[in-house]
């Protein structure tokens, strides 16, 4: 149980292009998807909190429009990176969970940006 | 905010030795601590947890401990294998909070 999904594992865009990224909780009801960004041999970065139904909560520094967060159902999120740059190059690993303090990680998107 | 490090940042062990890895935190509201395992070009795995209650935890090879008063929680890897070798990540959950704060990470290298 407490599988998570992300599609797609890895995507490659030019840059000002638009890349949707969803996670999924496969067997439960996520009431909480966390969405962190991480670089190359370091730690995670949270971007952003989503709860289903209501508007995700992004932490300081993430560019609300350039990341956009819909958490449309209780086993859906997804992150679009509008108009990528080859700096939102990087690891994006989303987390879900029934408690906020249990959760379950997703095998993460490599994004590619030309 | 809660602020947690961890140490060390890479570590290389033989085959069959243990491997420990520290992290300490700096708000004692932090209630839960997890660790996870991730390999490379993967998503973090779960491979322990420890709730501020209970002093050790421990899980075949693996084990955690956790002081409350030094605010500091360990990772212990017993009888290790080149399967191990991964970055582990600890994590601390404030229960005044809705988020986890991750250490720096501990790249593993077991030698075969």
């Amino acid at each position: 149980g407490a599988v998570v999904s992300q599609h797609p594992s890895r995507v490659i865009c030019k840059s000002g292009t638009s890349v949707k990224i969803e996670c999924r909780s496969l067997d439960f009801q996520a009431t909480t998807m966390f969405w962190y960004r991480q670089f190359p041999k370091k730690s995670l970065m949270l971007m952003a909190t989503s709860n289903e139904g209501s508007k995700a909560t992004y932490e300081q520094g993430v560019e609300k429009d350039k990341f956009l967060i819909n958490h449309a159902s209780l086993t859906l999120s997804t992150l679009t990176v509008t108009s990528a740059h080859p700096e939102d190059s990087s690891f994006y690993i989303c987390s879900a969970g029934v408690r906020t303090d249990t959760q379950y990680f997703g095998p993460g998107t490599r994004l590619t940006v030309l | 905010g809660e602020n947690v490090e961890q140490h060390p940042s890479t570590l290389s062990v033989q085959e069959g030795d243990s491997a420990v890895i520290k992290c300490t935190y700096s708000d004692s509201a932090s209630n839960y601590f997890p660790w996870y395992k991730q390999e490379l070009g993967k998503g973090p795995q779960l491979i322990i947890d420890i709730r501020s209650n209970v002093g050790e935890k421990k899980d075949q090879r693996i084990a955690v401990t956790l002081n409350k008063t030094a605010k500091h929680f360990s990772l212990h890897i017993t009888e290790t294998q080149p399967e191990d070798s991964a970055v582990y990540f600890c994590a601390a959950f404030p229960n005044t909070g809705n988020q986890f704060y991750f250490g720096t990470g501990t790249s593993l290298t077991v030698i075969p």
